[in-house]
């Protein structure tokens, strides 16, 4: 079955980076979108970006642009994301979710990111 | 951005009652490929949002027929008949039509 396991919580200072992953499985890493979403604390959804791994091609919502950076790794079927410059305003739980370039059906476990010093 | 406002903000329903959440989009969903892009989503508490309908009325694999979505252009419906326990949760509608895609604010779906 589709599983997407996503790296466990992380607390960050303010100012520092942090990468999180999202390794797939029961599914072609290389042929589905791996798209990221952001859900600040009691707050909604807000969609990231996404990345196609079989080519690496992105796209990125203005707003996180220089924010966050989307990778994959075809070996190990992993996708990441890199949040820099951190503030508390990025604490958030951060959700990986496999589909098409217009939409997503099956979501990673999320990882929670605390920024604070 | 794609203002997506969905209505009531929070719902009560009886166990075996029927309810609906609407959601309307500040700009017509469709799509130049002529497809609607607008999916619904329920996130149980403490877990990760779990696809229900896409482009607007088609049930993704293993959800209930007591969920139905309807609607067109930049109105949209979620009707849920018979509602049990694990229908409880908050709602989200999302577009993915225009960039960046753009979720609704939620509604909250509780017991009566």
């Amino acid at each position: 079955q589709v599983q997407l396991q996503q790296s466990g919580t992380e607390l960050v200072k303010p100012a520092s980076s942090v990468k999180i992953s999202c390794k797939a499985s029961g599914y072609t890493f290389t042929s589905n979108y791996m798209h990221w979403i952001r859900q600040q604390p009691g707050n909604g959804l807000e969609w990231i970006g996404w990345i196609y791994p079989g080519n690496g091609n992105t796209k990125y919502n203005q707003k996180f642009d220089g924010k966050a950076t989307l990778t994959a790794d075809k070996s190990s079927s992993t996708a990441y994301m890199q949040l820099s410059s951190l503030t508390s305003e990025d604490s958030a739980v951060y959700f990986c979710a496999r589909g098409g370039i217009h939409w997503f059906a099956y979501w990673g476990q999320g990882t929670l990111v605390t920024v604070s010093s | 951005d794609v203002v997506m406002t969905q209505t009531p903000v929070s719902l009560s329903v009886s166990l075996g009652g029927q309810t609906s959440i609407s959601c309307r989009s500040s700009q017509s969903l469709v799509h130049s490929d002529g497809n609607t892009y607008l999916y619904w989503y329920l996130q149980k508490p403490g877990q990760s949002p779990q696809l229900l309908i896409y482009k607007v009325s088609n049930r993704f694999s293993g959800v209930p027929d007591r969920f139905s979505g309807s609607g067109s252009g930049t109105d949209f419906t979620l009707k849920i008949s018979r509602v049990e326990p694990e229908d409880l949760g908050v709602y989200y509608c999302y577009q993915g039509t225009h960039y960046p895609p753009t979720f609704g604010g939620g509604t909250k779906l509780e017991l009566k």
